[in-house]
């Protein structure tokens, strides 16, 4: 079983500031790593999916990077309406999907 | 437009069944893996329940022999029959599309159905 594990818990950040969240996994996931941002009582919205392509309609300043065992979500620029939490998540063998457990992103 | 709609969610008792539905539109249903995806009150987000187009099926352990995942292409519609229920099952339940044809990651979610279990 691949865990994920995210880093940090919580990132407190001025808007306009560069935000850097990090996923790790237990074994290699190749480049099969996507990045999902959730609101208060909204579903997930993917982000980034196979470590650094942005999905349809979302913004430049986020960029997804990495390889292997460790890989980063970086918002250059921080807009208000981008504080929120962040899960990254992998494809595997078993269980079929799994999920990091999150990066709260609160305003400073 | 892709769109997911989650029903049937609903209050039931320890041990209690509930069946939700999740109705699709937008895209060739029949064509796409789709999954179950939970998210305990505060908590993060677990996969559940994914079953495929040639209608294979996955589950996590912790539903294992409780639920049972299923679809009807004709109506375009994917079910989550869950029996045992238990008070750890208490989570909103999402519906998720799995990218096509061989994505690693879910395009499209629903807006989620809360499932609580409860005495």
């Amino acid at each position: 079983e691949i865990v994920l594990t995210q880093s940090p818990a919580t990132l407190s950040l001025f808007p306009g500031e560069r935000a850097t969240l990090s996923c790790r996994a237990s074994q290699s996931v190749n480049s099969y790593l996507a990045w999902y941002q959730q609101k208060p009582g909204q579903a997930p919205r993917l982000l980034i999916y196979d470590t650094s392509n942005r999905a349809t309609g979302i913004p430049a300043r986020f960029s997804g990077s990495g390889s292997g065992t460790d890989f980063t979500l970086t918002i250059s620029s921080l807009e208000p309406e981008d504080f929120a939490v962040y899960y990254c998540q992998q494809r595997g063998n078993w269980p079929l999907y799994s999920f990091g457990q999150g990066t709260k992103l609160e305003i400073k | 437009e892709v769109q997911l709609v989650e029903s049937g969610g609903g209050l039931v008792q320890p041990g209690g069944s509930l069946r939700l539905s999740c109705a699709a539109s937008g895209f060739t249903f029949s064509s796409n893996d789709m999954s179950w995806v939970r998210q305990a009150p505060g908590k993060g987000l677990q996969w559940v329940s994914g079953i495929g187009s040639g209608y294979s099926t996955s589950y996590a352990d912790s539903v294992k022999g409780r639920f049972t995942i299923s679809r009807d292409n004709s109506m375009n519609t994917l079910y989550l029959q869950m029996n045992s229920l238990r008070d750890e099952d208490t989570a909103v339940y999402y519906c998720a599309k799995r990218a096509a044809p061989h994505g690693s990651y879910f395009d499209f979610w629903g807006q989620g159905a809360l499932v609580t279990v409860s005495s």
